[in-house]
């Protein structure tokens, strides 16, 4: 799999349910970022969670890393319509001489939330 | 506050023209970062300035690139000789201070909206 890769690709679910959005990464990182695209938009930082943190939480947003098998997970409680959207992990690289602007990015969940 | 400004947000160009992209960053912001995303994939790391200053240009294409953000004025990216592969989204993203990574610095990049180019 290529580094920062989610899945699934698609996740279709109804107002009210949560979402849960998976993210895996092969070298080590520094951090792991998730972020949202609305469609034809630019991207929204959402939570960042470091490498030495396994779990953060900011308002509906719960996200986990577990540095040991390199996957993070991000989830949507209670979801709305309005959090339709692509979401998107990114990785900062460990040991980048202050490089963490080259962040990583997957191919991102493409979550709809049905009315 | 407003947020990092791309225009145009669409482009249509032909093969073999030129294509330049501006992006004015966020107020107090001096770092500038460019992201290609090509269709169905994530984002790529392409260029990051600072002010008259190339400091990475690691993930840019060295033919028929460059990138440049002057003293005065926005960061401009400029794609020479456009081919149907160079058909994107480019986005540019901006942080006030250089993104380390550290434990005082969130790491975190402010992005614009993209610049969607089409090469016909």
């Amino acid at each position: 799999s290529q580094q920062g890769e989610e899945d699934p690709q698609a996740l279709s679910i109804q107002e009210g349910e949560n979402a849960t959005m998976n993210c895996s990464y092969k070298t080590s990182i520094n951090n792991l970022q998730w972020y949202r695209q609305n469609s034809g938009r630019g991207l929204v930082h959402l939570i960042l969670i470091r490498s030495n943190e396994r779990e953060k939480h900011s308002g509906r947003l719960r996200v986990t890393l577990d540095t040991s098998k390199k996957s993070s997970s991000l989830l949507i409680t209670a979801s709305r319509a309005a959090d339709t959207a692509s979401y998107f992990c990114a990785t900062g690289p460990l040991n980048s001489g202050g490089s963490n602007y080259k962040l990583t990015f997957g191919k991102g969940t493409l979550l709809t939330v049905n009315p | 506050n407003a947020g990092v400004m791309q225009n145009p947000r669409h482009l249509v160009r032909r093969r073999g023209q030129e294509a330049r992209l501006r992006c004015s960053p966020m107020k107090g912001h001096s770092h500038v970062y460019w992201y290609r995303q090509l269709p169905e994939e994530g984002l790529k790391f392409m260029v990051y300035l600072q002010k008259e200053n190339i400091i990475d240009e690691s993930g840019m294409p060295k033919e028929r690139f460059s990138a440049e953000f002057p003293k005065e004025g926005p960061s401009i990216l400029r794609i020479q000789q456009v081919v149907r592969g160079d058909s994107a989204a480019y986005f540019c993203a901006s942080s006030r201070r250089a993104v380390a990574g550290t434990a005082t610095n969130t790491g975190e990049l402010f992005f614009g909206e993209g610049s969607r180019l089409t090469v016909l």
